[in-house]
């Protein structure tokens, strides 16, 4: 079956500190696999995305994420955070099959940044 | 360019009534999806539209819901006799019609009382 496992529940971390939020994925084929952040009271913004080619990827806000096929993971990581980073991040992966789309979530982290 | 849009943002009901939901997708997105995130259930896909093609409505929760796109754009999403069980926040979501990467909308959250 496709599920996404984001084993965190909530983080905590201090600013400037570093920052690794881990994400595994099963998936029947290829994926495409997407980190969205979401702050509160408002939608999913898209931080960063995977579809094939290099497996170092990067996005918005500083962040990046690193595709490991042997391990089915999909971790994100951004080297000093920032108060402004508070917010739950989702990690979902999908893939064009049927046609469309059809994404599958995980059930998000939670992240806390202390001064 | 403008983003997704959805209406109303925030939607308190009583049990039984009916609700409709708005959602207007970026301008040129033939594919529009709905959402739903709530505390047990985490984000589930509802529904996907995409140009004149038949719905894929598969994450419907139940027959209580149908959602409708009009002229290929808006996208209604009708809850009747609402239950409790149907407070979340509903994401709508547009994409190309290739569809890779979805942009979705700030949601309405809908509390039925």
């Amino acid at each position: 079956a496709q599920s996404v496992t984001q084993p965190d529940i909530h983080i905590t971390v201090s600013e400037g500190a570093s920052l690794e939020l881990r994400c595994n994925y099963s998936y029947g084929a290829t994926p495409y696999l997407f980190w969205y952040v979401q702050s509160p009271g408002q939608g999913l913004q898209l931080l960063l995305k995977y579809f094939s080619g290099d497996t170092l990827v990067q996005g918005i806000k500083g962040f990046e994420a690193e595709f490991k096929r042997s391990q089915s993971s999909f971790n994100l990581r951004k080297p000093s955070v920032h108060w402004s980073d508070a917010a739950e991040y989702f990690c979902a992966v999908g893939g064009v099959a049927g046609g469309y789309n059809k994404l599958i979530f995980g059930a998000g982290t939670r992240l806390a940044v202390h001064p | 360019g403008a983003g997704v849009s959805q209406s109303p943002s925030n939607k308190v009901t009583e049990k039984g009534k009916d609700v409709e939901l708005r959602c207007d997708p970026i301008s040129g997105h033939t594919a529009l999806y709905w959402y739903r995130q709530s505390l047990g259930q985490g984000l589930e896909f509802l529904i996907y539209f995409q140009g004149n093609s038949a719905p894929d409505k598969s994450g419907l929760p139940s027959d209580r819901f149908s959602a409708e796109r009009t002229g290929g754009s808006v996208s209604t999403l009708t809850i009747q006799r609402t239950q409790q069980e149907d407070s979340a926040v509903y994401l709508c979501a547009s994409s190309t019609d290739r569809g890779e990467t979805q942009y979705f909308g700030p949601g309405t959250r809908l509390l039925v009382l």
